[in-house]
């Protein structure tokens, strides 16, 4: 089954933070954050292993909560290059397929 | 020198015809996926092929046959092609399915 986003969507104003939200039926052993623009490939930012850790690239940083099976995305002051789509992606082993999330889509403005 | 590189980038065909869709990646990968993302963009697992062998295959139509001549190649057949194939399929590769994927810009495949 699919991992669940929150929001489907967000405005923001250049300079504001968004939390993005993705929740699994499953027990997690990894969570992967990507983002795609439109009309491109999806672009990798990260990957969260199970232990609660939290991660940064740049002012983008993310946190998993393996008991409640959800993950994080956390963006700061936001900025234009920010807009996109947002998709977790998660593992259920080491050998599973990488289930991609519902999606977020994040639009950034003046 | 592009990573993951698909052919064709578009691809506007009758409902019936054949097709294929090639991919390419140079970067010493073992893994490589075939993914569909419709237009709710939701982006679905087809297959993975690991060192030429298959490991995932997803509830595909078998019109659908994936071909894997080398590590450093995934190709992807799709025979009688339906209104519903109409997406965008994305061919990527990783060292192992625990590692960040590279996406090809996709193939947006449109049926008349």
């Amino acid at each position: 089954q699919q991992p669940v986003q929150s929001p489907q969507a967000v405005i923001l104003r250049e300079g504001e933070d968004a939390v993005i939200n993705c929740s699994s039926s499953k027990a997690l052993y990894s969570v992967h954050w990507y983002r795609q623009k439109h009309g491109e490939a999806p672009v990798f930012l990260m990957i969260l292993l199970k232990g609660g850790e939290q991660k940064g690239h740049e002012k983008i940083s993310a946190s998993f909560n393996e008991k409640k099976q959800q993950s994080s995305l956390y963006l700061t002051a936001s900025q234009l290059s920010y807009s996109g789509t947002y998709f977790c992606g998660t593992l259920t082993g080491t050998a599973s397929k990488l289930t991609f999330g519902t999606g977020t889509r994040l639009q950034v403005t003046l | 020198d592009t990573a993951v590189s698909q052919t064709p980038k578009y691809l506007v065909t009758q409902m019936g015809n054949d097709k294929s869709i090639k991919c390419e990646q140079n970067l010493g990968h073992d893994t490589m996926y075939w993914y569909k993302q419709d237009s709710k963009k939701f982006l679905k697992i087809m297959f993975s092929y690991n060192n030429k062998e298959l490991i995932i295959n997803e509830t595909v139509p078998n019109r659908f046959s994936p071909k894997s001549p080398d590590k450093a190649h995934l190709n992807l057949h799709i025979n009688s092609l339906e209104l519903g194939d109409s997406a965008v399929y994305f061919c990527a590769s990783s060292h192992r399915s625990n590692q960040p994927q590279h996406f090809g810009d996709g193939t947006r495949l449109s049926i008349l």
